[in-house]
């Protein structure tokens, strides 16, 4: 299996333009989280779906993010307008089941929003 | 919700000396909680996790113990080698309405091992 999949790697972006990452999760997982990582935050949890239907979405900071999964192997999480604090290493994770199984993580995307 | 806390931060050690980072947990009810590595400008990635039913696993020179009344658990890793270096999280899972453990995350830990 070619683990979790994310594009782009890296965005550099204008802040005001819109961004959007793309995550396909390993299949068979029926759960794909999204999560931003910064120094100053740390691993924050945006959003996680469950069978493509989000479930939790209380740690997208604001409306100008939102999150899709229009099917099983693919999500998206897009920035509209971007910020420059909006910078920070975004990873996709996937994981099979209830709690209490691992997540895999995918390589991450890298957004700089100048 | 779930607060997790880390300590410390950083952690610098000679090659050979054993490295212990702890965390504690606010929620009573996880019952979950692993330990990930991040190496610089890779993904975590899930070095060992422990469930509320024992008190202590291994592997091969890496430990976690968890002390459920305390609500603390802590990983030990022995006979530390240069490529243990890394950004080390703990986390726990709260159980949400949904039925689903989501992990919250401590802030991390930065182990350097110098040779």
């Amino acid at each position: 299996d070619a683990g979790v999949i994310q594009s782009p790697r890296h965005e550099v972006t204008e802040m005001g333009q819109e961004v959007t990452l793309r995550c396909k999760p390993i299949s068979g997982h029926d759960y794909l989280f999204w999560y931003r990582q910064t120094m100053m935050r740390g691993l924050e949890l945006l959003i996680y779906f469950n069978n493509n239907v989000p479930i939790d979405d209380s740690g997208m900071p604001e409306d100008r993010f939102s999150a899709k999964m229009p099917n099983a192997s693919f999500s998206t999480l897009k920035i509209q307008p971007s910020e420059p604090r909006d910078s920070a290493v975004y990873f996709c994770a996937s994981s099979r089941g209830q709690g209490g199984n691992e997540q895999f993580f995918g390589p991450g995307t890298r957004l700089t929003v100048l | 919700g779930e607060n997790v806390e880390q300590h410390p931060s950083t952690l610098s050690v000679q090659e050979g000396d054993s490295a212990v980072i702890k965390c504690t947990y606010s929620d009573s009810a996880s019952n979950y909680f692993p330990w990930y590595k991040q190496e610089l400008g890779k993904r975590p990635q899930l070095i060992i996790d422990i469930r509320s039913n024992v008190g202590e696993k291994k592997d091969q020179r890496i430990a976690v113990t968890l002390n459920k009344t305390a609500k603390h658990f802590s990983l030990h890793i022995t006979e530390t080698q240069p490529e243990d270096s890394a950004v080390y999280f703990c986390a726990a899972s709260s159980l949400f309405s949904g039925g689903y453990n989501k992990l919250i995350f401590g802030a991390g830990t930065r182990l350097a091992v110098h040779p």
